[in-house]
């Protein structure tokens, strides 16, 4: 079975500080992974992802993850903080094997508030 | 613009009382799928759909049913609504096949209050 730990519901940053997500995930196949973001009273808009291909990968608006198997982590950092960075986001894990029914498993998500 | 679009976007509603959520999407994707967010536990999946006349459970399917007659549209349907379905309903969609259907396209919610 597939899950997906986020470590802490909410994370408060100063603007222009460094942003760090934590995410876990557990899978007993290679897995994919993904960050949602989640805009107030917005649906959820893709980060980035990691389908197998490089570790480090990079998404929209100066956001990037590192896939490391070693710690079955996915990361989210992004260098300096802004104002519009906050919101919440959601780690979440598919599988990429035989029977991949394309549902996402969502962590709890992570509150970001930035502060001036 | 390709898009996911949800109605309605706000339903309060009393407990028993049948309700549809529609959900249509403009990329021809043949993958669709509901989720509920609740707080602290992240999206859950309800039901999914791989194409037309193909639906599936997810995690957290009862009281709930869809319906997959057309390509575009994925309705959520609450036959008896009770107060523990209160929740932010999304609707995605994707083209199916790796790694296409990881990117999956949310709509902007229904936000359901049930009495």
């Amino acid at each position: 079975a597939q899950s997906v730990t986020q470590l802490g519901s909410h994370v408060s940053v100063s603007e222009g500080a460094l942003v760090l997500l934590r995410c876990n995930y557990s899978s007993s196949v290679p897995p994919y992974l993904f960050w949602y973001v989640q805009y107030p009273n917005q649906g959820l808009q893709l980060l980035l992802k990691y389908t197998s291909a490089a570790t480090l990968v990079k998404g929209i608006n100066g956001f990037e993850a590192e896939f490391k198997k070693s710690e079955t982590s996915f990361h989210l950092t992004k260098p300096s903080a802004h104002m519009s960075d906050a919101a919440e986001y959601f780690c979440a894990v598919s599988h990429a094997g035989s029977g991949n029914t394309g549902k996402l498993i969502f962590g709890q998500g992570t509150t970001l508030q930035v502060k001036p | 613009e390709a898009q996911v679009t949800q109605n309605p976007r706000y339903l309060i509603t009393v407990t028993g009382k049948k309700l549809t959520v529609t959900c249509s999407q403009n990329m021809n994707h043949e993958y669709m799928s509901w989720y509920r967010q609740d707080p602290g536990l992240g999206l859950r999946q309800i039901y999914y759909s791989m194409n037309v006349e193909v639906t599936d459970k997810g995690d957290v399917p009862e009281g709930y049913k869809v319906s997959r007659k057309e390509k575009r549209n994925f309705p959520l349907i609450l036959e008896s609504p009770s107060p523990n379905q209160t929740s932010l309903y999304f609707c995605a969609s994707s083209t199916p096949g790796p790694p296409r259907l990881e990117t999956q396209y949310f709509g902007p919610g229904t936000r359901l209050l049930v009495l």
